[in-house]
């Protein structure tokens, strides 16, 4: 069964410090992978996703199937930063999304 | 471009009673997705529709648990009677349709309390 592991509840780092949000996937198949974020008082939306190998609001993300990660990094973490992230696996054709337990990115001054 | 929809934003019931939700995905999106977000969990898809059939309701516990979408537009999801264990935020998504490379766009949830 496929399943996405966050390790971290909450992730502290002070501005203009790096950050990695770390996700880990189990599935069998070819996977999808993407990252979601809830800022306050916001809804959940698309950070980025894997196929499109972007950049968005400076974040990036690897597939690594080897150790079957995707990590979000982000050089440089800014105050707005600051919310909720989720990493999910899409499973099939269906777009049937399982989620990650999220962690928390609190930026600092 | 209007966003997904949600009503009641919040709703507190005692167990045993019942309670729906509505929800009205953006203008055009053929697939409907409702989930279940537990106080410090990640959201759980219960049912996905496409267009008014149903993809997948495979974690929609079906004793309690009931969701249709008629006409292929707005949707309603409805517990009965509801559990303690129900208390949760539920999440109503759209896309244009199904596959991954199409983006969800979720609402802001009904936070369900179940005293």
């Amino acid at each position: 069964a496929q399943r996405v592991t966050q390790p971290e509840k909450l992730l502290s780092v002070f501005k203009g410090a790096p950050v990695e949000l770390k996700c880990n996937y189990s599935y069998s198949g070819s996977p999808e992978l993407f990252w979601y974020v809830q800022y306050s008082r916001q809804r959940l939306q698309l950070l980025l996703r894997h196929i499109s190998r972007e950049s968005i609001k400076g974040f990036t993300a690897d597939l690594n199937k080897g150790e079957t990660s995707f990590h979000l990094k982000k050089p440089f973490a800014q105050e707005e930063d600051s919310a909720m992230y989720y990493c999910a696996l899409n499973t099939g054709t269906a777009s049937k999304l399982t989620f990650g337990t999220g962690t928390r990115l609190q930026v600092t001054l | 471009e209007a966003g997904v929809a949600q009503s009641p934003r919040y709703k507190i019931i005692e167990k045993r009673q019942s309670v729906a939700f509505w929800c009205n995905p953006i203008s055009g999106h053929a697939t409907l997705y409702w989930y279940q977000q537990i106080l410090g969990q990640g959201p759980k898809l219960l049912i996905q529709f496409q267009n008014n059939g149903v993809v997948d309701d495979s974690q929609l516990p079906k004793d309690r648990f009931s969701a249709e979408r008629l006409k292929g537009v707005d949707s309603t999801l409805k517990i009965q009677p509801a559990k303690l264990e129900d208390s949760a935020v539920y999440l109503c998504a759209s896309s244009l349709l199904a596959g991954g490379v199409y983006e969800q766009y979720f609402g802001p949830g009904t936070r369900l309390t179940v005293t």
